[in-house]
This record gives C-alpha cells, sequence and structure tokens, in this order.
C-alpha cells in the first residue's frame, strides 16, 4: 500500500490554519491510519491514530480526518512549535508511510 | 525511565554485515512487539522488521533474505543483523514499539546511523 503526501512543503506563518493530505493507494480502514510528527534530529512521534484519535498529550488544535483513500491532518491555529516534518501511516497492511510533508515558518 | 535506546550502527563497506541492538528499559521486550524503521537521507520512514511477542518475524521485502530480527530476553534487548549490506541501506535506523491494539509506533528510540560506502 503506497501512501503519497502533499504538498511536500507548506509554507506558513504562526496563526494559520493548516491542511496536508495523506492519498493511499487503495481503500483502507480508517482504523489504521495514523499520523507522525518529527523534528530535525529527533525520532517521530505519535501525533494522531485511527484516523482522528489524538495520542497522550497530542492538543487539540491537532485535528485527523479522512476515510476511504484520502486523510488529512488539520492544524486549526499554528503555534511555533508545530513547524516540523509530519508523516502519514497506514498499518492495516505491512506498515508502510508516506514521504512526509515539510511545514515550515514562512 | 521507559525507553528504547539503539546503537551498533558505524561506516561499513558494501557487501558488509552489522549488527544493531535495541535496549529497552521500562518495557519488556518480550511481551511487546518491536520494529525497525528507518529513514534514508532526506527520505520517509520505512518499516523494515518485526517481532511479535510469541516469537514470530516479519520481513519488508527489501529486506527478506538479508536481515534477521532477534531478541534476548534476559538482556531485555532486540536485535537486528543485516548481511549483504548495500549503499541503499543507508540510513538511520530507529527501533520503535508498535501498540498490539492500534498497530501504531508509540514509543520510538533517538536512532542509530549506518552508513553503507566504500
Amino acid at each position: 500500500i503506497v501512501l503519497t503526501q502533499s504538498p511536500d512543503t507548506l509554507s506558513l506563518s504562526p496563526g494559520e490554519r493548516a491542511t496536508l493530505s495523506c492519498r493511499v493507494s487503495e481503500t483502507i480502514n480508517g482504523q489504521y491510519l495514523a499520523w507522525y510528527q518529527q523534528k530535525p534530529g529527533q525520532a517521530p512521534k505519535l501525533l494522531i491514530y485511527g484516523t482522528f484519535n489524538r495520542a497522550a498529550g497530542i492538543p487539540d488544535r491537532f485535528s485527523g480526518s479522512g476515510s476511504g483513500t484520502d486523510f488529512t491532518l488539520t492544524f486549526s491555529r499554528l503555534e511555533p512549535e508545530d513547524f516540523a516534518v509530519y508523516h502519514c501511516q497506514q498499518y492495516e497492511d505491512s506498515p508502510s508511510f508516506g514521504q512526509g510533508t515539510r511545514l515550515e515558518i514562512k | 525511565e521507559v525507553q528504547l535506546v539503539e546503537s551498533g550502527g558505524g561506516l561499513i563497506q558494501p557487501g558488509g554485515s552489522l549488527r544493531l541492538s535495541c535496549a529497552a528499559s521500562g518495557v519488556t521486550v518480550s511481551t511487546n512487539y518491536i520494529s525497525w524503521v528507518r529513514q534514508a537521507p532526506g527520505r520517509g520512514l520505512e518499516w523494515v522488521s518485526v517481532i511479535y511477542s510469541d516469537g514470530s518475524t516479519y520481513y519488508a521485502d527489501s529486506a527478506k533474505g538479508r536481515f534477521t530480527i532477534s531478541r534476548d530476553n534476559s538482556k531485555n534487548c532486540v536485535y537486528l543483523q543485516m548481511n549483504s549490506l548495500r549503499a541503499e541501506d543507508t540510513a538511520i535506523y530507529y527501533c520503535a514499539r508498535e501498540d498490539r491494539s492500534q498497530g501504531t509506533f508509540d514509543m520510538w528510540g533517538p536512532g542509530t546511523r549506518v552508513t553503507v560506502s566504500s
């Protein structure tokens, strides 16, 4: 199963709303779609699982949505610490990840 | 402290072998699912292999026949033996715990860097 994220890079300012996309090559159960945040020099960190469930300690400005083949990670209002790389992952089959979207400060 | 810590990375020539270790503390490897996930320079994440609590093992196609995952319960450690290394195996290798009910990776080590080059 191949995951394609868009855009590759998104340039925005703190306080703005952001939407990241993850398209899956075949329909998956939304129960098996997750999002991770990765900052430079660090390991990924689980943000969202089961399409819309926030992991422990993740603030509610992060939200996930979608179904079938199209999934979205939304930031209601960007904070300075949100600028990082975001990866989507499916785990319906052997785990696979998207190529990542870099969210950078404009 | 609950953590995973990888070691064993380094510079290795093509065709060589390397064994990575993932030492766990605060989490018992024998009762968890532990995976290796790698990230090539400037690239996305790639799942490599997993060892389940029952000892069964699975591999990505890129690792089959060359890599072997194992664990030592007495040392609370998981290993990745990598043979016949290629330039395309160059990456940061992370060990990660897989949440059995969700299938997500909820705990990660800081990673160890493997460079395959002559």
